[in-house]
């Protein structure tokens, strides 16, 4: 199992460029999202998912998209990058209400947008 | 306000102190309260996991939820250097699907 990952890892953009950040699971869980982490905000939630074809606004979700047309699989995508969007990015998933909807997390995307 | 309310700390304590973390919520909803701990660029992981009051323990570690007064605990016995990271509470709803997380608590063991 290799649980949720993440690719990139590390990114630089250029303000008004474009970029997905991936996200995949093997744990077969139906309940997927996507968080930001700023300095001193804690992690707050930008999209997420609770099956394929469903997916919903999150606290922050100005600026991003996000689709999921299968279980596995959860992209989100920054359609004109500015530099407020820099931050350290993270996927989860869980198993949606069960075991208390405790999610997992990736290792994380850190994006840096100049 | 904030739902979950925690502090940022940083906290620092020698090696072998008990630590205590602590949130705060408004919400009479929340049923599930979480522990996350984070180590420095990596994502966070589950530690702890409560469902509505009481305590539970597991090793060095015991998580305390008191929801007539709003307040969740973490306690860290015989604190370890390989505890130093940053500690996130988090809680939901029964039935909801998405976690409220607290600021989170940057916490340094010294040896």
């Amino acid at each position: 199992n290799a649980g949720v990952t993440q690719t990139p890892k590390f990114q630089v953009l250029k303000t008004g460029q474009s970029m997905t950040l991936q996200c995949a699971q093997d744990m077969n869980h139906e309940y997927m999202s996507w968080y930001r982490q700023d300095p001193g905000m804690g992690l707050r939630l930008i999209h997420y998912s609770v099956g394929a074809g469903i997916t919903d606004q999150g606290e922050v979700p100005n600026g991003y998209n996000v689709s999921r047309s299968t279980t596995e699989d959860f992209p989100l995508r920054l359609l004109s990058a500015a530099p407020s969007q820099t931050s350290v990015y993270f996927c989860a998933s869980s198993y949606g209400t069960g075991h208390g909807g405790t999610q997992y997390f990736g290792p994380g995307t850190r994006l840096l947008v100049l | 306000q904030k739902e979950v309310e925690q502090d940022p700390g940083p906290l620092s304590v020698p090696e072998g102190a008990i630590v205590s973390l602590n949130c705060t919520y408004s919400n009479s909803a929340f049923q599930y309260f979480m522990w996350y701990r984070q180590y420095s660029r990596k994502g966070p992981e589950l530690l702890m996991y409560t469902y509505s009051s009481g305590n539970k323990e597991d090793g060095r570690f015991t998580a305390q939820v008191d929801k007539s007064s709003k307040y969740i605990s973490l306690f860290i016995r015989d604190s370890q250097p390989s505890d130093s990271a940053t500690y996130l509470c988090a809680m939901k709803g029964q039935g909801a699907q998405k976690l409220v997380f607290g600021q989170g608590t940057r916490l340094t063991i010294n040896p």
